[in-house]
């Protein structure tokens, strides 16, 4: 069963701060990862990493995935109090016709005015 | 693009009664996920459709639930009976898939069950 673990659960910073989420992930045929931002509503899609795209940037945040690792970061510079939100992460996996994502359970960041 | 479109946006029920989610996803996108949000099990894939078709159920908690896809512009997301422990936010999701190319899912607002 492919598997997703985010760290840290929770990270409250300032404005100004840099922050660095985790992700970790066990899936059977690498197919993508990717990273969502949850405000009060719906995830939407902030990166996709693949094999033949393993840095993504912009503006403020950027990512990196580790295929040796089995991992990627994303990093936000210069955080704001908008920054504040949910960070998920998801991985898809398998072959064939099977597009599923698997969810990793968040990074809830709070940034502090 | 008018995105995923789900409906109603808050539902609040009584054990027992029957509850419909409706989805419908962006025009010419071909698969289409069902999950469900709860503080405690985070973001769960219960169902997905690719060309109508369904292709893994195996996260739908039990047969109080079921979906369909009768077209390509709409899918169903059914529990009966429905059960306090069924309250959770349920996201539609579509995606554009071609061949070994996979693209971001775009999720719709979400519907907000409440069953009492």
């Amino acid at each position: 069963e492919d598997k997703v673990v985010q760290s840290p659960l929770s990270l409250v910073v300032h404005e100004g701060d840099t922050v660095t989420l985790n992700c970790s992930y066990e899936v059977t045929n690498f197919r993508s990862l990717l990273w969502y931002k949850q405000e009060k509503k719906a995830p939407t899609f902030l990166f996709m990493l693949t094999s033949s795209g393993i840095e993504k940037k912009s503006g403020r945040l950027s990512s990196i995935l580790d295929k040796k690792e089995l991992s990627s970061i994303l990093n936000i510079t210069a955080t704001q109090t908008g920054d504040s939100a949910i960070y998920l992460c998801a991985v898809g996996g398998s072959g064939g016709s099977n597009y599923k994502l698997t969810f990793g359970k968040g990074t809830l960041l709070t940034v502090n005015p | 693009d008018a995105g995923v479109i789900q409906s109603p946006r808050h539902e609040v029920t009584e054990m027992g009664q029957e509850v419909t989610l409706r989805c419908k996803p962006i025009s010419g996108h071909n698969s289409l996920f069902w999950y469900r949000q709860t503080m405690m099990r985070g973001l769960e894939l219960l169902i997905y459709f690719n060309n109508n078709v369904p292709i893994d159920d195996s996260g739908m908690p039990e047969d109080r639930f079921s979906a369909k896809m009768p077209n390509a512009s709409f899918s169903t997301l059914k529990i009966q009976p429905s059960e306090p422990r069924d309250s959770a936010v349920y996201f539609c999701a579509s995606m554009a898939t071609s061949g070994r190319v996979v693209y971001e899912q775009y999720f719709g607002p979400g519907t907000r069950l409440t069953v009492t």
